[in-house]
């Protein structure tokens, strides 16, 4: 089935550590993107890669980074500068610019 | 800047009782407007694209419709299957980068 793999589902995080979230698509998308969703608020936009070796901030990118090192894998690090790491983290991808970008179910993560 | 706002925040209905979500915005210049269930401790799920202003689309019981200011989500005699939260996002028509932007959603809950 082609689709979208977040692992884990659930991550907790101790003080001053790093954790990384793993995104894996088989669904041949150029383009991939990490979102944050807190309570109340939209999804906000942490980064996104168009193309192998290659990707941007978005609007929340402090206290992130990822690497784009193969098509189907886009991971994401929460470091330890970010100190409000809590939130549902969602990764998605697309093909070309006109069809919509499609979700995998989240990664919840949490401070212990 | 690219604002989405959706209403009402939440709204509660009996099975069979018909009613709209509303989707206001304002971008510059639109690629592509879209619609999303959310269940809870899940990824969006797309359910609709909508282009251009008149533009109708129709999925089982849920009817998108787009003018040049907002979107409306119909849904003709809900059942309780329908119980989810509703986002809507924006593509502007400018940049390369397909990014989306994302209201805080509609959460419906349709009873017996």
């Amino acid at each position: 089935d082609g689709g979208i793999t977040q692992s884990p589902k659930y991550l907790f995080r101790k003080e001053g550590q790093n954790v990384t979230l793993s995104c894996e698509q088989n669904l041949n998308h150029d383009a991939m993107y990490w979102y944050r969703q807190d309570p109340g608020q939209g999804l906000r936009l942490i980064y996104y890669s168009q193309i192998v070796n290659d990707f941007q901030k978005g609007d929340i990118a402090e206290g992130y980074s990822v690497s784009r090192e193969k098509k189907e894998s886009f991971p994401l690090t929460v470091t330890s500068a970010q100190k409000n790491p809590t939130a549902f983290y969602l990764c998605a991808s697309k093909t070309n610019n006109y069809q919509p970008q499609h979700f995998g179910d989240g990664t919840r993560l949490s401070i212990l | 800047e690219d604002q989405v706002t959706q209403s009402p925040e939440a709204l509660r209905l009996q099975e069979g009782e018909s009613s709209s979500l509303n989707c206001s915005y304002t971008v510059s210049g639109l690629r592509g407007l879209f619609w999303y269930r959310q269940d809870p401790g899940k990824g969006p799920e797309f359910l609709f694209t909508l282009y251009s202003a008149g533009e109708e689309k129709e999925k089982e019981r849920l009817k998108a419709t787009l003018t040049k200011k907002e979107s409306f989500l119909h849904i003709t005699a809900p059942k309780p299957e329908d119980s989810a939260t509703y986002l809507c996002a924006v593509q502007a028509n400018t940049g390369t980068a397909s990014k989306l932007t994302f209201g805080t959603g509609t959460r419906l809950q349709v009873t017996l």
